[in-house]
């Protein structure tokens, strides 16, 4: 069993949709958690990190940690077909490892 | 400002041969990583040097090694390439050890044949 489980897709919805993107992971120990943005044949970009339960906003963009389930969600409002891309989670323990662990990724396609 | 550059963009070889990936990290970042992200496997961690150290390493063999210079920019060094070595190589770097926020290159795409 994977440490990171991610659903590959891929994901398509229309221009101006809500979207949902999941995780689920095995190691309670994990605690920061990150997504990045992969576009193709381009490196990941960090779109943003949080620690420990609960939820962090930026912009159209909402992380959403439950540690109680072992699952992380990012929510994108307003979808755009600029988002099309590959969705990667991340994450890590507390220990200082340098390690992050990733999951597989999600192919997301915004229709216009 | 830059971000993290990487170097070249394309490198092919043959099967026993060896390879050298160069990365160059955001101004002011002292910590480098290596990450291999092969077809249907994801982004698996190689590497990790801060300050000039290794400070650790992922589950791939001793003919994947490193190291990073006085002005934080790192080598990646794959001896005796296999075909399963085929991948793109993603370098990322962070200011210090805080390494949450990893800010990645565009990668380098090997191919061994």
């Amino acid at each position: 069993q994977k440490e990171v489980e991610q659903d590959p897709g891929p994901l398509s919805v229309p221009e101006g949709a809500i979207v949902s993107l999941n995780c689920t992971y095995s190691n309670s120990a994990f605690q920061y958690f990150m997504w990045y943005r992969q576009y193709s044949r381009k490196g990941p970009e960090l779109l943003m990190y949080t620690y420990s339960s609960g939820n962090k906003e930026d912009g159209r963009f909402t992380a959403q940690v439950d540690k109680s389930s072992k699952y992380i969600s990012l929510f994108i409002r307003d979808s755009q077909p600029s988002d099309s891309a590959t969705y990667l989670c991340a994450m890590r323990g507390s220990s200082n490892t340098g390690k992050l662990i990733f999951g597989q990724g999600t192919t997301l396609q915004v229709k216009p | 400002e830059a971000g993290v550059t990487q170097s070249p963009t394309h490198l092919i070889k043959t099967r026993g041969q060896q390879a050298t990936l160069r990365c160059s990290p955001i101004s002011g970042h002292t910590s480098v990583y290596w990450y291999q992200q092969a077809l249907g496997l994801g982004l698996q961690f190689l590497l990790w040097y801060d300050e000039g150290e290794e400070r650790n390493r992922g589950n791939f063999p001793p003919r994947f090694s490193g190291r990073q210079f006085p002005n934080y920019s790192s080598e990646l060094n794959v001896n005796a390439l296999e075909l399963e070595d085929s991948a793109l190589y993603l370098c990322a770097s962070s200011f210090g050890q805080t390494y949450n926020e990893q800010f990645f290159g565009p990668g380098t795409r090997l191919t061994v044949l």
